[in-house]
């Protein structure tokens, strides 16, 4: 079944906005992942951060974790067109393997030029 | 970087046959790989887990007759579609795990299936 749930569902905004992405989830976890999906296509692994982190940044993304509130943030700073995708967190399990992951509903980006 | 290979990338099958969908690690050895399902404007759902050498763990739902998975070598795990039917199309797509502890999975660029 599906953990995560993610909000806004759809985001729209102008080029060089910041864009932030929700996911909460359900029972304990190993790890969070947030992957991109352009239309179509696969996936692409953004970013992992693991239950005993809270904020990790890679470029212009930056995510963080709360444990305690069951829920995650993806930010991602000075977006451009390129970025227009669809957005999945996916929560790996505290057992029963670590990549068994659980995804949640997904954020559509558009990003406006 | 770790690479996972999925094949076809598109098929289309007619109602009654089956397809074969394979996931190969091109570049190092898979223990455990994964199964997903994504119907359109929907998100992945997991289908099963598949381990090497062993039978595949099937999610809640998943009917293992009908998703029959292979897990014969470190690099290769098959997907087959059996009797397929309209509602079967979709997106199926593999992941694969490098053994190594604690780290992501790589996906393969998935298989768009559509039964006619």
């Amino acid at each position: 079944s599906q953990q995560g749930e993610e909000d806004p569902q759809a985001l729209s905004i102008q080029e060089g906005e910041n864009a932030t992405m929700n996911c909460s989830y359900k029972t304990s976890i190993n790890n969070l992942q947030w992957y991109r999906q352009n239309s179509g296509r696969g996936l692409v692994h953004l970013i992992l951060i693991r239950s005993n982190e809270r904020e990790k940044h890679s470029g212009r993304l930056r995510v963080t974790l709360d444990t305690s509130k069951k829920s995650s943030s993806l930010l991602i700073t000075a977006s451009r067109a390129a970025d227009t995708a669809s957005y999945f967190c996916a929560t790996g399990p505290f057992s029963g393997g670590y990549n068994k992951l659980i995804f949640g509903a997904g954020t559509r980006l558009a990003v406006h030029p | 970087g770790a690479v996972v290979s999925q094949h076809p990338s598109w098929v289309i099958c007619k109602s009654g046959t089956s397809v074969k969908i394979e996931c190969r690690s091109l570049d190092f050895q898979a223990t455990t790989m994964f199964w997903y399902r994504q119907f359109p404007k929907q998100s992945l759902m997991l289908m099963a887990t598949s381990n090497e050498g062993s039978k595949a763990t099937y999610e809640q739902g998943v009917e293992k007759d009908k998703f029959l998975i292979n897990h014969a070598s470190l690099t290769l795990s098959t997907l087959t579609v059996t009797s397929a039917h309209p509602e079967d199309s979709s997106f199926y797509i593999c992941s694969a795990e490098r053994g190594v502890t604690n780290t992501e999975a790589f996906f393969g660029q998935g298989t768009r299936l559509t039964v006619v």
